[in-house]
């Protein structure tokens, strides 16, 4: 059951130029979405957030982009740095109806190269 | 910076045995939450926990599985009788209150080892 997948395993990109990182969902219900940063041993980092009636959020060097029509959202980070390097997660939950349970992706391995 | 605390770091456990893990949220928070990660798996969802009441549970949560909030600061998820393939992650979460939608802040998680 792959409500929200995220089709790349992995991506190299080099310092200073900018990570695209993609995810897609299937669950027309879900109105609200996250991505989450993790280091090796450690919980989840939460990152940045997008409600469905937004298409666009800026934190900083994150940014995520959110097309509804497409049920696509992608996470951008400009400039990259090596300390970026860590495993992106995506999570959508259903706002509308109150369910907080967070569904994930399967991730993406995100290497910064200096 | 508040954070999301969890103990023990790695428990290892004969099957059948009950464990316990505990999970201290932030302070200010209201709901609690508990996922697993399976080792190569995605993050899955158990349960969430608001005003001393489960609110939502998977399908995985089934009767070996409870939680409770036995003061006003730890929260704890019992696993009743372990089986080989509750070995995974646990990790605990909170997020404040109904204002401030759904930001979950993670703790650094349990890994839980059935031999």
């Amino acid at each position: 059951d792959q409500q929200v997948k995220q089709n790349s395993p992995s991506l190299s990109v080099q310092e200073g130029r900018i990570s695209i990182l993609n995810c897609d969902y299937t669950n027309s219900m879900f109105d609200y979405f996250l991505w989450y940063k993790k280091y090796p041993a450690e919980g989840p980092t939460f990152l940045i957030s997008i409600s469905s009636i937004k298409d666009k959020n800026e934190d900083g060097r994150f940014t995520v982009f959110l097309n509804k029509s497409a049920k696509h959202l992608s996470l951008h980070i400009v400039p990259s740095q090596p300390g970026d390097s860590a495993v992106y997660f995506c999570a959508a939950s259903e706002k509308d109806t109150g369910r907080r349970a967070l569904t994930f992706g399967s991730g993406t391995r995100l290497q910064v190269q200096p | 910076e508040p954070e999301v605390t969890q103990t023990p770091s790695h428990q290892v456990t004969q099957m059948g045995q009950e464990v316990i893990l505990r999970c201290v949220p932030i302070s200010n928070h209201l709901y609690f939450y508990w996922y697993r990660q399976i080792l190569g798996q995605k993050v899955e969802f158990l349960v969430s926990f608001y005003n001393n009441e489960i609110s939502e549970k998977s399908e995985i949560f089934d009767d070996q599985f409870s939680v409770e909030r036995p003061d006003g600061s730890n929260f704890t998820l019992k696993i009743r009788s372990t089986k080989l393939e509750d070995s995974a992650m646990y990790f605990c979460a909170s997020s404040a209150t109904r204002g401030s939608y759904n930001e979950q802040f993670f703790g650094p998680g349990t890994r839980l080892t059935v031999l």
